[in-house]
């Protein structure tokens, strides 16, 4: 069964760093999201992205963050300069096309800003 | 109004007998509500899911009942087993929004015990 891939698993930076985090979608997905998931808490909504550009963000997603997907394949996640904050289960996920469709979860990167 | 509320924080049960999880929502144009199992290390993998047009909708073991009026919603776990020891995710999902972004709620801690 297709699955949503992710790499790193475990992301270990320094505060102020930059950071990429990377997502393989499904392959003929085209909605795309990450999500973020502070240790302990509930999964939070940073961002969705559709044909190209951002289609919605939440407040969390702040200038600090950015979106791409620089080929066909992959969707990444930037954090320019890393807040001790910042530190969570980093999920992307994919989504067929519609509403009536799944949204499929990739494994996760565990982000840890010292 | 973004908020899905879950309960209980925690659960033990044990094998063969039926695991109970509540969540309620405020946003009325809420229309797709996923449940989801997240074990340890991994993402959170759909389980079963409803829209506010039926009122119950059974899977194998698992069932999703729906009250649209009092807004709320519930995942029943039949004959629990050790396997299904994972955290449960409730969700919400607005399909005006053309993000189907989706709301999680704070997660339910599920423990079969033999």
């Amino acid at each position: 069964e297709p699955e949503v891939t992710q790499t790193p698993s475990h992301q270990v930076t320094q505060m102020g760093q930059e950071v990429i985090l990377r997502c393989v979608p499904i392959s003929n997905h085209l909605y795309f999201y990450w999500y973020r998931q502070i240790l302990g808490q509930k999964v939070e909504f940073l961002v969705s992205f559709y044909n190209n550009e951002i289609s919605e963000k939440s407040e969390i997603f702040d200038d600090q963050f950015s979106v791409e997907r620089p080929d066909g394949s992959n969707f990444t996640l930037k954090i320019r300069s890393t807040k001790l904050e910042d530190s969570a289960m980093y999920f992307c996920a994919s989504r067929a096309r519609s509403s009536t469709d799944t949204q499929y979860f990739g494994p996760g990167t565990r982000l840890t800003v010292l | 109004q973004q908020q899905v509320k879950q309960s209980p924080q925690s659960l033990i049960v044990q094998k063969g007998g039926i695991s109970i999880i509540n969540c309620a929502y405020e946003n009325t144009a809420f229309d797709y509500f996923p449940w989801y199992q997240q074990f340890p290390g991994k993402g959170p993998a759909l389980l079963i899911a409803i829209r506010p047009d039926v009122s119950e909708k059974k899977e194998g073991r698992f069932t999703i009942s729906f009250n649209k009026s009092a807004k709320q919603f519930s995942l029943h776990i039949m004959d629990s087993q050790p396997g299904d020891s994972a955290t449960y995710f409730c969700a919400a999902e607005y399909s005006g929004a053309g993000s189907y972004q989706l709301t999680f709620g704070k997660g339910t801690k599920l423990s079969v015990i033999p």
